[in-house]
C-alpha cells in the first residue's frame, strides 16, 4: 500500500506570514491532489499535480510536484485567517481508492 | 443542484443499537465511498463501490455493513454500534477512477454512548 506522510501535523502562524506544507511518499504517484477541510465540513478539491516538477498557482497558493513524482508540497503566501483549515494530500494507488495523508492542520491567527 | 448530501448531519445512539447513515449523490457518479475520520488517525476507508450492486471493502470495513442498490445512494449501516464507532463520518463520490475530482458530503457526526 503506497503511504502518504504529511508534514507537518499542526502548524499555527500569525496573518501574514509564509508557509510550506509537505507531502511525501517512497512510492511514485501518477498524480497528487490537495484538499482543504474546513472546520465542520467535507474536504474540497484545491488542485491536481500530474506532471513531475509541475508547479500550479491557485491566487497566494502554489502547489508544485517533485520532479520523481514523489513529493508534493503547498506554499502560501500572505496566509490569511481564510486559510484556516485542514490541508490533505491524496493520490490514486492502482485500482484502489485515493490514499489520503493525514494532514496539516493550519491555523492562521489575525 | 444538491450535488452529495448526508443524513443525518449529527447522531446520538446506544451502544448495540443498528444505525443508518444515508448518502445521496445527484451526479450519477459511478464511485461512492464512506469514509471516517478521527484525530490522529486521518481520513479512513471503511467501503467503497464502483457501481451499483458492487462494493468492497476498505480499509476499516469491520462493524458496518453498506449496499448500493441504486447508483445515487450509498447507505452505511452500524449493526451493533460500539463506542469505538464513535467518529465523523463522510460519504464521497467520484464520476470514474483516476485524477478525477472527489466530491465529500458534509459529514455525519456520529456519538456511540
Amino acid at each position: 500500500t503506497q503511504l502518504l506522510e504529511q508534514s507537518p501535523q499542526f502548524l499555527s502562524i500569525q496573518e501574514g506570514e509564509n508557509l510550506t506544507v509537505y507531502c511525501n511518499s517512497s512510492s511514485v504517484f501518477s498524480s497528487l491532489q490537495w484538499y482543504r477541510q474546513e472546520p465542520g465540513e467535507g474536504p474540497v478539491l484545491l488542485v491536481t499535480v500530474v506532471t513531475g516538477g509541475e508547479v500550479k498557482k491557485l491566487k497566494r497558493l502554489t502547489f508544485q510536484f517533485g520532479d520523481a513524482r514523489k513529493d508534493s508540497s503547498l506554499h502560501i503566501t500572505a496566509a490569511q485567517p481564510g486559510d484556516t483549515g485542514l490541508y490533505l494530500c491524496a493520490g490514486p494507488s492502482g485500482n484502489t481508492p485515493l490514499v489520503f495523508g493525514k494532514g496539516t492542520r493550519l491555523s492562521v491567527i489575525a | 443542484d444538491a450535488g452529495i448530501t448526508q443524513s443525518p448531519r449529527y447522531k446520538i445512539t446506544e451502544t448495540g443499537r443498528q444505525v443508518t447513515l444515508m448518502c445521496h449523490q445527484t451526479w450519477s457518479h459511478s464511485y461512492m465511498f464512506w469514509y471516517r475520520q478521527d484525530l490522529g488517525h486521518g481520513l479512513r476507508l471503511i467501503y467503497y463501490s464502483a457501481a451499483a450492486d458492487i462494493t468492497d471493502k476498505g480499509e476499516v470495513p469491520d462493524g458496518y455493513v453498506v449496499s448500493r442498490s441504486k447508483t445515487e445512494n450509498f447507505p452505511l449501516t452500524l449493526e451493533s454500534a460500539t463506542r469505538s464507532q464513535t467518529s465523523v463520518y463522510f460519504c464521497a463520490s467520484r464520476r470514474r477512477a483516476g485524477q478525477e475530482t472527489q466530491y465529500f458530503g458534509p459529514g455525519t457526526r456520529l456519538l456511540v454512548l
